[in-house]
């Protein structure tokens, strides 16, 4: 029973380019979280997604992120126009139910930005 | 969203020793919370749920105080592998997103 898989699992991405992270969730869940985690920092919620529709965005900035998750195939977190500051671990995690049940994360990508 | 504060530690202790972690947060009518562990550039895991009647897994053991609105974690007999990163979960309560701990640190020594 596979868990909850990220890929890539390291990124570098140079200054102004696009990263694209992808997460599938594990085998019959819903219900997909994204988080960001820069060093020595607590989690930090960015978006929840149900299929084919954003929950909740509000820990997302607003400019250049994106997330979606659609009917077919993984979740989706798009940052355009990467930039220093974009640097960090971002870790997707799924449940089977909304906030009330447990999530089961997947192993991050580190995304380095040069 | 809720606040949830957890000591960031470090809880230093030598191999045996029993050691104990609280996390407060505001206002939360959830039936469950959740402890989580971190390594080191690790993904969290879950390490046990906390219900209303608490919760014992080995030498583990969870416990909610909901009119002190605090969760607590004791571990037994700590172990050189328990070092790691504790978080506290405070599930949404109808506001779908739950709200993660900043977490506290054990360093378990020989």
């Amino acid at each position: 029973n596979a868990g909850v898989m990220q890929n890539p699992r390291h990124l570098v991405r140079r200054r102004g380019q696009e990263a694209r992270l992808r997460c599938s969730p594990m085998k019959g869940h819903s219900h997909v979280y994204w988080y960001r985690q820069l060093p020595e920092e607590g989690l930090k919620f960015m978006v929840y997604l149900q299929k084919e529709n954003i929950i909740d965005e509000s820990g997302m900035p607003k400019e250049r992120f994106s997330a979606e998750f659609p009917k077919e195939g993984p979740s989706i977190l798009r940052i355009q126009q990467v930039v220093r500051g974009d640097s960090a671990a971002y870790f997707c995690a799924s449940s089977g139910r909304t906030g009330e049940d447990e999530q089961y994360f997947g192993p991050g990508t580190r995304l380095t930005v040069t | 969203r809720k606040e949830v504060e957890q000591d960031p530690g470090p809880f230093n202790v030598p191999e045996g020793a029993t050691v104990a972690f609280n996390c407060t947060y505001s206002n939360s009518a959830s039936q469950s919370f959740f402890w989580y562990r971190q390594d080191c550039r690790k993904e969290p895991k879950l390490l046990m749920s906390v219900y209303s009647s608490g919760n014992e897994d080995g030498r583990f053991t969870a416990q909610l105080n909901r009119a002190s609105q605090y969760i607590s974690l004791l571990i037994r007999d700590s172990k050189l592998s328990d070092s790691a990163t504790y978080l506290c979960v405070v599930p949404g309560g109808g506001s779908y997103i739950p709200t993660f701990g900043r977490g506290t640190s054990l360093i378990v020594h020989p």
